[in-house]
């Protein structure tokens, strides 16, 4: 699996928007790009994931660039419910092969 | 709809004494996941099932660990003996053969 790089921590205005980079210059054709998070004491939460088009749904928007070598996670109106660890993961879709490698990522806190 | 339950949500033992983690996956999914997080190691995949069959079990440390499937419901992590150096949060996940990972609120195992 490819590997990820993400900033180790960031800061964000609750109300602002959150842009959370990740790199991944190594990732493969059919490796998808995952975003999760971890709440402090609580199971990792799936965010979104998306293979090479930005993808949006109820919760944030993934931008992916066109060489797929990074992407962005975007938390449209930050609160302090976001403050958690968000952890950027490259895998290959479904099927027996399905497992995500956790890496160390980015703790963001939402500053009110 | 009910997600991924693990029982129990914490356990204090003394060294040596068995220890059995207990998970029941999401209703429909086939893929289970083990994995244990420390401070010093993050979250580390320890094995995971698909259709009740372990793929891969890599991840396990040690001869200690074993885990079974024996349905689609139910899924045990069982320490043989227990070490302090066991101690950490386990957590169960499960999915769709194609579809994202759900977690569980995990157990917090502590090894005195």
């Amino acid at each position: 699996d490819a590997k990820t790089t993400q900033p180790t921590s960031m800061d964000c205005a609750e109300g602002r928007a959150a842009n959370l980079p990740c790199n991944h210059s190594t990732i493969s054709g059919n490796e998808y790009v995952y975003w999760y998070r971890q709440i402090h004491s609580q199971g990792p939460q799936y965010i979104i994931h998306g293979l090479k088009n930005n993808e949006t749904n109820e919760m944030a928007s993934l931008i992916i660039t066109e060489d797929r070598k990074s992407s962005t996670l975007i938390l449209p109106h930050a609160t302090l419910r976001d403050t958690a660890v968000y952890y950027c993961i490259v895998s290959v879709y479904g099927g027996a092969t399905n497992k995500l490698i956790f890496g160390t990522g980015t703790l963001l806190a939402v500053q009110p | 709809d009910a997600g991924v339950i693990q029982s129990p949500r914490h356990e204090v033992t003394e060294m040596g004494q068995e220890v059995t983690l207990r998970c029941k996956p999401i209703s429909g999914h086939n893929s289970l996941f083990w994995y244990r997080q420390t401070m010093m190691r993050g979250l580390e995949l320890l094995i995971y099932f698909n259709n009740n069959v372990p793929i891969d079990d890599s991840g396990m440390p040690e001869d200690r660990f074993s885990a079974k499937m024996p349905n689609a419901s139910f899924s045990t992590l069982k320490i043989q003996p227990s070490e302090p150096r066991d101690s950490a949060v386990y957590f169960c996940a499960s999915s769709r053969s194609t579809g994202p990972q759900h977690f569980g609120d995990g157990t917090r195992l502590s090894i005195l």
